[in-house]
C-alpha cells in the first residue's frame, strides 16, 4: 500500500535548522510531487510548498520563500522538508502528502513530525 | 494566495443528525475544492475530492456540492466516528486550507 513515512520528532533551539524526512513506499516514487504541510497547536493547516518527485521543480509559499527548502533522494524515495532560521512560532506538527490525481488532492499524508522550537 | 473561509468555526451534534458545512473561497476555483477528516493526534483524511467526489473508501453519508466559490460538505444520518474537525482545501492555485470545522458531540 502507498505509505509517507517521516523521521523522528525535533527539539530545536531559536535560530537553528531543522530538516525532516518522508520516505515514499508502494508506488513510483518519481510520478508524484510530495507536498509539505504544518500545522501549530490548534492552527489550522498550513501549506509550505512541494517538490515534483521526477524533475525535482519545487514551489513554495510566499509565507515562507526564503526559509524553506525541499529536496529529494529519488535513489531512495525519500523527500526532505528543511525549515532555517527557526523561532518559537515555527513549533508545529510537519506532515509530508503526495499529491494525488488530477484534482490535485493530498493522499496519503505521513504520520507527522513534531517540531519543537525552544531555548 | 487564495483564501478559503468555513463556517460555521465549530457545531455540536447529536449521533443521527444531519449536518452541513460551508467554504466560501475568495475567488472562484472551479471545483477545485477537497474536503479532509481530521482525528485529534492524527493526519488528516481525504473525503471528497473535485468538490463532490467520494473518495475510495469513504462512507456514502458524506457528500459534497458547489463550484466557483461556495462549497458544502453535508454528512446524513451522523455517526461516532464522525466527531472529528473538517477542513477544506483549494487546489486551483497553490494549496490554501479553511481554518477547519470542529464537529462535537452534543
Amino acid at each position: 500500500q502507498v505509505q509517507l513515512v517521516q523521521s523522528g520528532a525535533e527539539v530545536k533551539k531559536p535560530g537553528a535548522s531543522v530538516k525532516v524526512s518522508c520516505k515514499a513506499s508502494g508506488y513510483t516514487f518519481t510520478n508524484n510531487a510530495i507536498h509539505w504541510v504544518r500545522q501549530a497547536p490548534g492552527q489550522r493547516l498550513e501549506w509550505m510548498g512541494w517538490i515534483n518527485g521526477g524533475n525535482g521543480n519545487t514551489k513554495y509559499s510566499q509565507k515562507f520563500q526564503g526559509r524553506v527548502t525541499i529536496t529529494r533522494d529519488t535513489s531512495t524515495s525519500t523527500a526532505y522538508m528543511e525549515l532555517s532560521s527557526l523561532r518559537s512560532e515555527d513549533t508545529a506538527m510537519y506532515y509530508c502528502a503526495r499529491n494525488s490525481g488530477s484534482a490535485g488532492t493530498f493522499d496519503p499524508w505521513g504520520q507527522g513530525t513534531l517540531v519543537t522550537v525552544s531555548s | 494566495d487564495i483564501q478559503m473561509t468555513q463556517s460555521p468555526s465549530s457545531l455540536s451534534a447529536s449521533v443521527g443528525d444531519r449536518l452541513s458545512i460551508s467554504c466560501r473561497a475568495g475567488q472562484s476555483i472551479s471545483t477545485y475544492l477537497n474536503w479532509y477528516q481530521q482525528k485529534p493526534g492524527k493526519a488528516p483524511k481525504l473525503l471528497i475530492f473535485g468538490a463532490s467526489s467520494l473518495q475510495s473508501g469513504v462512507p456514502s453519508r458524506f457528500s459534497g456540492s458547489g463550484s466557483g466559490t461556495d462549497f458544502t460538505l453535508t454528512i446524513t444520518s451522523l455517526q461516532p466516528e464522525d466527531f472529528a474537525t473538517y477542513y477544506c482545501q483549494q487546489s486551483y492555485s497553490n494549496r490554501t486550507f479553511g481554518q477547519g470545522t470542529k464537529v462535537e458531540i452534543k
